[in-house]
């Protein structure tokens, strides 16, 4: 079974840009979360999509968006990129919403803004 | 609201000594507790997790990690380290307050010296 796919691997960016970012869960989980893992700040949570609904959202701009399709697969929105937007972001799929659900990642995005 | 702090940003330890790396949560529910392991430009993967069950559980890679209520603790031992366990570790809390919540701690830096 393949695993959580991201595309793309690298990105750069220009201050004022927009960005989408793209995921692809294992076949059959409905769930999709979204982290932004930096050095000084760690994994932090950005959002959980289920079944094309938005579940969860961390304490992030409105810059930050997402959206998951159908299939389960789900891409993220940034737009007018900040320096401080640079992170590598990663998603993580599951197959249900519960509390104890594993959680499995891609390897992600790396984004550098400049 | 639940909390994770991972108390070490850095270990270091000798290749064949033991390991601990140390995690205390705060949850007002029953809480799901994760150790997840990220090789560099890796993405996260599951070592292990606790489900209200046993309170000690066994991972991957002969690591475990015991579930102390009282202590509101959940440390990741390994009895003898490899250079390859050589990694960022994450201790996650989550829990059954309404739909799936996760929170990440910082993480630890594990360092193997040969």
């Amino acid at each position: 079974k393949a695993g959580v796919t991201q595309t793309p691997r690298y990105l750069i960016k220009t201050r004022g840009q927009q960005v989408t970012l793209s995921c692809s869960p294992i076949s059959g989980h409905r769930s999709v979360s979204w982290y932004q893992q930096t050095p000084g700040q760690g994994l932090q949570f950005l959002f959980e999509y289920f079944s094309e609904t938005q579940r969860n959202k961390g304490n992030f701009p409105g810059r930050f968006s997402g959206r998951q399709f159908s299939n389960s697969r789900s891409e993220m929105n940034v737009s007018t990129l900040e320096l401080g937007d640079s992170a590598l972001y990663l998603c993580a799929s599951s197959l249900e919403q519960g509390r104890a659900d594993i959680q499995y990642f891609g390897a992600g995005t790396r984004l550098s803004v400049l | 609201a639940q909390s994770v702090t991972q108390l070490d940003s850095h270990v270091s330890v000798s290749e064949g000594t033991p390991v601990l790396l140390r995690c205390n949560y705060s949850s007002s529910y029953s809480p799901s507790l994760f150790w997840y392991v990220q090789h560099p430009n890796k993405g996260l993967q599951l070592l292990l997790k606790y489900t209200s069950a046993a309170t000690l559980v066994k991972g991957i890679n002969g690591f475990e990690a015991e579930f102390k209520k009282s202590e509101t603790s959940f440390h990741l031992t390994k009895p003898s380290a490899h250079m390859s366990d050589a990694a960022e570790y994450f201790c996650v809390v989550s829990d059954s307050g309404g739909y799936q919540k996760v929170t990440f701690g910082i993480g630890t830096k594990l360092q193997v010296i040969p």
